[in-house]
């Protein structure tokens, strides 16, 4: 699987949107980006997956650049709950059969 | 909720111990993940059942086994515990054996403390 890199923090205030980067220039073809979030030291909680296009659910939306070398995840209206360390994983068919690799992630602080 | 669900969730013990970690996965999944996560380490997989067939290791010791029984239910064991094996330990569930489309859903996890 890809290698990515987030930053290892991030503000916002709440009521604004949140975006997170991460870069994953080695990505291959079929590999697919997910975010994943962990909230204190509760489980990792799954968010957003995505191949190419852009993709969004009830919690977030997910852009991945047309060369799909970086993505963003986007928090439409972050609140204080959302304070969190968010991770950004590559996956692909290959490392299925393995677990996913958890980097450092970004720890995303929502201010009041 | 996820719906995986993990016991204990917090266990005390000493070292030298032998202690068993149990993950029920989401109802219709047959694949479940073990995962550690310690202060210096991060989130680190151990290994993968699927459907009661072992499908891959990650850095598990050898001190520490697992296996999926035919309700699908999954045991962890940890022998011979160590000051060092204190972590959180997650279970994870998926559909599928395998896969890049074959989202884990996590557990709330196991708080392992060994005194």
């Amino acid at each position: 699987d890809a290698k990515t890199t987030q930053p290892p923090s991030m503000d916002c205030a709440e009521g604004r949107a949140a975006n997170l980067p991460c870069n994953h220039s080695t990505i291959s073809g079929n590999e697919y980006v997910y975010w994943y979030r962990q909230i204190h030291s509760q489980g990792p909680q799954y968010i957003i997956h995505g191949l190419k296009n852009n993709e969004t659910n009830e919690m977030a939306s997910l852009i991945i650049t047309e060369d799909r070398k970086s993505s963003t995840l986007i928090l439409p209206h972050a609140t204080l709950r959302d304070t969190a360390v968010y991770y950004c994983i590559v996956r692909g068919s290959g490392g299925g059969a393995d677990g996913l690799t958890f980097g450092k992630g970004t720890h995303l602080i929502i201010q009041p | 909720d996820s719906g995986v669900t993990q016991t204990p969730k917090h266990l005390i013990t000493a070292t030298g111990q032998r202690v068993t970690l149990r993950c029920s996965p989401r109802s219709g999944d047959l694949s479940v993940y073990w995962y550690q996560q310690s202060l210096d380490q991060g989130l680190q997989f151990l290994i993968h059942y699927y459907n009661g067939e072992e499908r891959a290791k990650g850095n598990i010791l050898e001190r520490f086994s697992a296996q999926q029984f035919p309700d699908l239910h999954s045991e962890l064991n940890l022998s011979s515990l160590e000051l060092g094996d204190s972590a959180l330990y997650f279970c994870a569930s998926s559909v599928g054996p395998s896969g890049n489309t074959d989202t884990q859903y996590f557990g709330p996890g196991t708080r392992l403390t060994v005194l």
